[in-house]
């Protein structure tokens, strides 16, 4: 069974840093490109930011560049999401989802992210 | 960049009926587009992929269609389960934007 878990969301001031995790398992995880996806309170669904198999290829929305980074970790079966100078518009649930057929096929449960100070 | 604009907003439909659901691509997509539907408190789940491709275990009276820039979801014989937010999304080329939702509600 796919199994995506993400973690490390929490209460984060302004301007600081926080790093997501989504563990994978159930499926092979170096084959399969990977997302994050992020969703305001009472919003809808936002791309954040993709990432390739091996890693080489990333993709970001405009809102995040040079703010958030996007990484793998194959052996470990691992989907990161590094988020810095955080600003309190990036309050959200955030998802990781599997890709297939070039869509988001397979999502977490999502890990909620409070930028307040 | 591509905006992706879906109607109506909201839609009240009762158990058995059929509905109908847009998406509008601001540039010609192809047939690269994706519907997901999401209830209350859960995650997304992937509908259609390729614009008209039904993916693993969705029930068959859903529909998807179009191809350019004008997008359809349908859903036959609405069951009382099917009250969500519908989302379209542009694939396979970033940036990867959802349309603003279509929210179905049951009388």
């Amino acid at each position: 069974e796919v199994q995506l878990v993400e973690s490390g969301g929490g209460l984060v001031q302004p301007g600081r840093s926080l790093k997501l995790s989504c563990a994978a398992s159930g499926f092979t995880f170096s084959n399969y490109g990977m997302a994050w996806v992020c969703q305001a309170p009472t919003k809808g669904l936002e791309w954040v930011a993709s990432i390739s198999t091996g890693g080489g290829n990333t993709y970001y929305r405009d809102s995040v560049k040079g703010r958030f980074t996007i990484s793998r970790d194959n052996a470990k079966n691992t989907l990161y999401l590094q988020m810095d100078s955080l600003r309190s518009e990036d309050t959200a649930t955030y998802y990781c989802a599997s890709v297939r057929y070039n869509s988001f096929a397979y999502w977490g449960q999502g890990t909620l992210v409070t930028v307040s100070s | 960049n591509i905006v992706m604009t879906q109607s109506p907003k909201s839609m009240s439909i009762s158990v058995g009926d059929r509905v109908t659901m847009n998406c509008k691509a601001s540039q010609n997509v192809y047939n690269n587009i994706a519907w997901y539907q999401q209830k209350p408190g859960q995650s997304p789940k992937l509908l259609i992929y390729y614009a008209s491709n039904r993916y693993n275990g969705v029930p068959d009276r859903f529909t998807g269609s179009g191809y350019g820039t004008d997008f359809t979801l349908t859903i036959n014989s609405v069951q009382a389960e099917d009250a969500a937010f519908y989302y379209c999304q542009r694939i396979y080329n970033s940036p990867y934007t959802f349309g603003a939702g279509t929210k179905l509600e049951l009388k």
